[in-house]
């Protein structure tokens, strides 16, 4: 049973195109978050949620729109889609604390053509 | 400067020796260290968390924190071969919202 599954696994769209990605835990964790890896492979924050409530929103273009409907749940919705966003997008849980380790989902390769 | 800086590699050692990886912060008030290993064309494992100066010990792996020198590090002894893999260094900074930033990860290759 996954821990955290991210759904699609793979996503090959057009350029313009909306899509969305789906995460859900059954680890019970409060907070939830969406990183993207980029072909360098650096890992990067977007959004974190904590109980339904938006915590992290760091600078990504306001095409991208998360998503909790409840706390084992949070999407991610991309309208537009642009070359710039092929990556692998990754979620992750952590409990409530803020210091406590993330664990990470088996990722969404995103490839626009 | 970087937030957390990591030799990209790639390390190689042969079989059984150590593997040294190492990772420094710019964030002085920096309080929750991990490590993490990712194979190619998978997701980040969390191999080692460390909080406090010192070093912490699990397996054949252990984690070094300097927080004085804004620096920690990843042992590994008894390299094989399946530990080829990037190595990720992640420090949640001061702001209190559990902001992970990630090094750009180290490529260890453990030769036979």
């Amino acid at each position: 049973d996954t821990a955290v599954s991210q759904t699609p696994k793979y996503l090959v769209t057009q350029m313009g195109n909306d899509k969305s990605i789906k995460c859900e835990q059954n680890l019970g964790h409060d907070t939830m978050y969406w990183y993207k890896q980029d072909s360098k492979k650096f890992l990067k924050i977007m959004f974190s949620y904590n109980n339904k409530e938006l915590i992290i929103n760091e600078t990504v273009p306001n095409r991208f729109s998360p998503k909790s409907p409840d706390k084992a749940h949070l999407n991610l919705h991309i309208n537009s889609l642009e070359l710039g966003d092929s990556a692998v997008y990754f979620c992750a849980t952590s409990s409530g604390q803020t210091t406590q380790p993330q664990h990470f989902g088996d990722g969404t390769r995103l490839s626009i053509l | 400067q970087k937030e957390v800086e990591q030799n990209s590699g790639p390390l190689s050692v042969p079989e059984g020796a150590i593997a040294s990886l190492n990772c420094t912060y710019s964030d002085r008030v920096s309080q929750s260290f991990f490590w993490y290993r990712q194979y190619s064309g998978k997701s980040p494992e969390l191999i080692m968390s460390i909080y406090s100066n010192g070093d912490k010990e699990d397996g054949r792996f252990t984690a070094q924190l300097n927080k004085a020198s804004q620096y920690v590090s990843l042992l590994i002894r008894d390299s094989q071969p399946s530990d080829s893999a990037t190595y990720l260094c992640a420090v949640i900074g001061s702001s209190n919202t559990g902001k992970l930033i990630f090094g750009q990860g180290t490529t260890l290759q453990v030769k036979p």
